[in-house]
Parts: structure tokens; C-alpha cells; sequence
């Protein structure tokens, strides 16, 4: 069936490295993709998007690769510092009749160490 | 701008009650939604609205009901609680259909 799921729930990261969370999904058939950060009791934080007719965009200190062939998103975080803590969900998004489908996997929780 | 705001925080009720999660949006955004999301699940869709006066069933409607009077306001109401609904709920909007969706804080639900 449909899913949109992560390769790792847990990731732990030396403050300063790198950090590259996973995302797989399975409809091809999708409009666009967005990672969300969710900090312990807050609701998701837009992070970056991509629409599927990209394969990469960049922001501040964070990069999102799109994979179509494999159908796999990637997040890079360049410099992990400590307020990167979180849980990182990717969402795939698609328009089915009148409204968005959105597609949450499950999330990977993001631990940087000091 | 606020964004997106839910109140309450934090709720507990017992079985068979009912109440009302307000949520409300100061952004002129045209698309509004509800989820909930419980361990292992991820965020699943409740009810959604693409304007005043028009919603729609989502993923998981049963036992939620929710209108849409305004453009800012879209306000989940459970009828009659059962402890299958204890979970975090939350609201979101976007300008509009398949544009990228803000969230608010969510509000907290345990029934007992």
C-alpha cells in the first residue's frame, strides 16, 4: 500500500557534524514532499519542501535530495547544533479529489551531543 | 501574525463527555485541517475545510464533528468522548489546497 516511512527512528549526532535523516515512500504519484521538525510538545515546524519535478534544494544549513528513481527524500542538516534536536518527519503531499493527502511517516528523533 | 492557535492545551474528560477544540488562524489561509497523532502513527487526518462553510471527512472522522463558520475559525467537536480518542490533536492551514500546511501548538486530550 501506500507509505511514507524513515529508515532510522533513532539518530544520534556529535554536535558540529553532519546529519542526513531518511525517508522512503512508495506513491509515485505525489505533488511535492516537506519535512517538518517537531521540538517535544510543539506541533511540526516547516523545514523545507520540494516539488517532485526537483532533485535538490537547499536552505540555511539544511539540503533536501529527491530521489524519484528509488523514491527516497533525503534532510541534511550541515553543523548539527544542540536547539537541532527534535523529531524529523517527512510528508508526501498529493492532491486526491477535493483536498491534500498528506502522508506523515512515523519520524526520526534527531539527538545532537554536546 | 499568531499563525495558528488551539486552545486548550491540555484537556481531560471523562467518557461521554463532550467539548470543543478551538482553532484559529490569522493568516487569511483558505485550507484548514485536523489531525491527530498517537505513537507509531504519525499524523492522521480528522476532518478538513477549503473554505467557510464547506468541509469535509478526512482519514479518521468518527466521533468528531467540526464546522466552518469563518475563515479564521475551525473548531473539532467531540460529541461524546471514549478513551479511544485520547491523543494529541492539531490544527493546521495553508493558503490553500497543496500548499504547504502551518501548524499550531496542539492540544492535549486524555479521556479517562
Amino acid at each position: 500500500g501506500e507509505s511514507v516511512g524513515l529508515h532510522l527512528p533513532t539518530l544520534s549526532v556529535q554536535e558540529g557534524d553532519n546529519s542526513i535523516i531518511n525517508c522512503a515512500y512508495s506513491n509515485s504519484a505525489s505533488d511535492y514532499f516537506i519535512w517538518y521538525k517537531q521540538e517535544s510538545g510543539k506541533g511540526p515546524q516547516f523545514i523545507i519542501d520540494i516539488r517532485s519535478n526537483m532533485d535538490k534544494r537547499q536552505g540555511q544549513r539544511v539540503t533536501v535530495l529527491l530521489n524519484k528513481t528509488v523514491k527516497h527524500l533525503s534532510l541534511q542538516i550541515a553543523a548539527t547544533q544542540p536547539g537541532d534536536s527534535a523529531v524529523y518527519f517527512c510528508a508526501e503531499i498529493r492532491h486526491s479529489g477535493g483536498y491534500q493527502k498528506v502522508t506523515f511517516g512515523t519520524g526520526t528523533k534527531l539527538q545532537v551531543i554536546p | 501574525n499568531a499563525g495558528v492557535t488551539q486552545t486548550p492545551k491540555f484537556q481531560v474528560l471523562k467518557t461521554g463527555q463532550s467539548m470543543t477544540l478551538q482553532c484559529a488562524q490569522d493568516m487569511n489561509h483558505e485550507y484548514m485541517s485536523w489531525y491527530r497523532q498517537d505513537p507509531g502513527m504519525g499524523l492522521r487526518l480528522i476532518h478538513y475545510s477549503v473554505g467557510a462553510g464547506i468541509t469535509d471527512q478526512g482519514e479518521v472522522p468518527n466521533g468528531y464533528n467540526v464546522s466552518r463558520s469563518t475563515t479564521e475559525d475551525f473548531p473539532l467537536r467531540l460529541l461524546s468522548a471514549a478513551p479511544s480518542q485520547t491523543s494529541v490533536y492539531f490544527c493546521a492551514s495553508s493558503y490553500w489546497v497543496g500548499e504547504t500546511q502551518y501548524f499550531g501548538p496542539g492540544t492535549r486530550l486524555l479521556v479517562l
